[in-house]
C-alpha cells in the first residue's frame, strides 16, 4: 500500500541554520505530495504542496521539490527561525483517495 | 484559515458514556473527514463523508459512528467511550477527491476518557 517515510526526530537546530527534513514515499500511480505543519495545541496547516513530478512547492521560505525518480519530497529552508519550531508532516494523496497518507511527523526545535 | 469549527475543544468523559464531537464548516466543501492523532501512530482516518447522508469507514472506525444531515455539519459519535479512545480528534474538509485538492484541518478536539 501507499506509505510515507519521514526523517525521524526530534531535530534541534540553532537559529539561522539550514534545515532539511527528508521524506520519501511509496505509491501506486502519481500522487500529490504535501507538507503540513502543526504548532503546539493547534491543528495541521498546509505548508506547501506539489501535484506532479518536478513541481516545486514553496511557502514562508520553505521549499520542496517533487522528485519522481527518487520518490522524494524533502523539505528545506535556508535560515530557520525560533518561530519555525513545530511538528512537520509529509503526506501523499492519490487520485480518488479519500485520505491523506501521513508520515510519522518530525518535531523541530529551533534554539535562539 | 479554512472555516472549520470543532466543538467541544476539550472534554473529559467517563468510560461507557456516549460522546459526540461536532464539526461545522463554512466552505460548502463536499468531503468531510474525522481523523484521530496518537503518539506513534500519526493521523489515522476514522470515517469520512462524500455528501449529505453519504458516509464511509476509514481505517480505524470500530467504536465510532458518524452522521451528516447537512452539508456544513459532520458529527462523530463514540457510542460507549473507552480509554483507548483518548486522543486528539481532527475534522477535515476537501472540495473534491482529486489528488491535488488540499485537505484542510480544524483545530482539534482533545478527548480524555477516564
Amino acid at each position: 500500500g501507499d506509505s510515507v517515510t519521514q526523517m525521524e526526530g526530534p531535530v534541534t537546530l540553532s537559529e539561522e541554520a539550514f534545515l532539511t527534513i527528508n521524506c520519501t514515499y511509496t505509491a501506486t500511480g502519481y500522487p500529490s505530495l504535501f507538507w503540513y505543519v502543526q504548532y503546539p495545541g493547534e491543528g495541521l496547516q498546509l505548508l506547501l504542496k506539489a501535484t506532479k513530478a518536478d513541481d516545486k512547492g514553496s511557502n514562508k521560505g520553505f521549499e520542496a521539490t517533487y522528485r519522481k525518480e527518487t520518490t522524494s519530497f524533502h523539505l528545506e529552508k535556508g535560515s530557520v527561525q525560533v518561530s519555525d519550531s513545530a511538528v512537520y508532516f509529509c503526506a501523499l494523496r492519490t487520485q480518488g483517495a479519500q485520505k491523506l497518507v501521513f508520515g510519522q511527523g518530525t518535531r523541530l526545535t529551533i534554539n535562539p | 484559515d479554512a472555516g472549520i469549527t470543532q466543538s467541544p475543544r476539550h472534554k473529559v468523559t467517563e468510560t461507557g458514556t456516549p460522546v459526540t464531537l461536532r464539526c461545522h464548516q463554512t466552505e460548502n466543501h463536499r468531503y468531510m473527514y474525522w481523523y484521530r492523532q496518537d503518539p506513534g501512530h500519526g493521523l489515522r482516518l476514522i470515517h469520512y463523508s462524500y455528501g449529505v447522508k453519504d458516509t464511509d469507514k476509514g481505517e480505524v472506525s470500530d467504536g465510532y459512528s458518524v452522521s451528516r444531515s447537512k452539508t456544513e455539519d459532520f458529527l462523530l459519535t463514540l457510542e460507549s467511550a473507552t480509554s483507548s479512545q483518548t486522543s486528539v480528534y481532527f475534522c477535515a474538509i476537501s472540495e473534491s477527491d482529486t489528488s491535488g485538492n488540499t485537505i484542510y484541518f480544524g483545530e482539534g478536539s482533545w478527548l480524555t476518557v477516564v
